[in-house]
């Protein structure tokens, strides 16, 4: 039962343009939502959160949207860099301090310059 | 301020084997988790580890084991492995006691292939 899921795999984007990255989630108990940043070789790198009770945080360039009626989230980074390119995932947890990490399956951004 | 290391970085066993995987934690972080990565999927929780505890466990059967020592490095044991075992191992660890909440900070993974 995938919980967390980012349903596109791939995305392709121009140099300088808005990179929108997509989850959806299923548990209403999950209360924290992370986002991290994947290059290969590497482990996963936190890059932004947002707790139920909030409907947007931002952070430099990235901003997460929450609306938690859809249980949905994205990730908009503006403007797009060729060193954003990476798998991106979303986690999400329940309670905070929780230790477990549900992750969904990833979304492969890829800057064009 | 050293990051998560883990040792060894790819490892080939064969199935019916027993692997164990090693993780030092950052220096300052109390909390240790383990995530198994297959490809093409996100990471999944296997375990937890708090003062030497486990304290959380996935949906993983008991041939997948732990330990957490006083240094708060920490250890992954899979007995009897099966091909399905193949995948990035992930350790990732916390500063539980921090004033703030921060979150886990990964290891570069082991990667595990069982033949």
């Amino acid at each position: 039962d995938q919980q967390v899921k980012q349903n596109s795999p791939s995305l392709s984007v121009q140099e300088g343009r808005i990179s929108i990255l997509n989850c959806d989630y299923t548990n209403s108990m999950f209360d924290y939502f992370l986002w991290y940043k994947k290059y290969p070789a590497e482990g996963p790198t936190f890059l932004i959160s947002i707790s139920s009770i909030k409907d947007k945080n931002e952070d430099g360039r990235f901003t997460v949207f929450l609306n938690k009626s859809a249980k949905h989230l994205s990730l908009h980074i503006v403007p797009s860099q060729p060193g954003d390119s990476a798998v991106y995932f979303c986690a999400a947890r329940r309670d905070f301090g929780n230790e477990k990490l549900t992750f969904g399956t990833g979304t492969r951004l890829t800057i064009i310059p | 301020e050293t990051g998560v290391t883990q040792s060894p970085t790819h490892l080939i066993k064969t199935r019916g084997q027993q692997v164990t995987l090693r993780c030092s934690s950052q220096s300052g972080h109390n909390t240790v988790s383990w995530y198994q990565q297959a490809l093409g999927q996100g990471p999944q929780f296997i375990f937890q580890y708090y003062r030497e505890e486990e304290n959380g466990r996935g949906n993983f059967p008991p041939r997948f084991s732990g330990l957490q020592f006083p240094n708060y490095s920490s250890e992954l044991n899979v007995n009897a492995l099966e091909l399905d075992d193949s995948a990035l191992y992930l350790c990732a660890s916390r500063d539980q006691g921090a004033s703030s909440y921060n979150e886990q900070f990964f290891g570069p993974g082991t990667r595990l292939t069982v033949l």
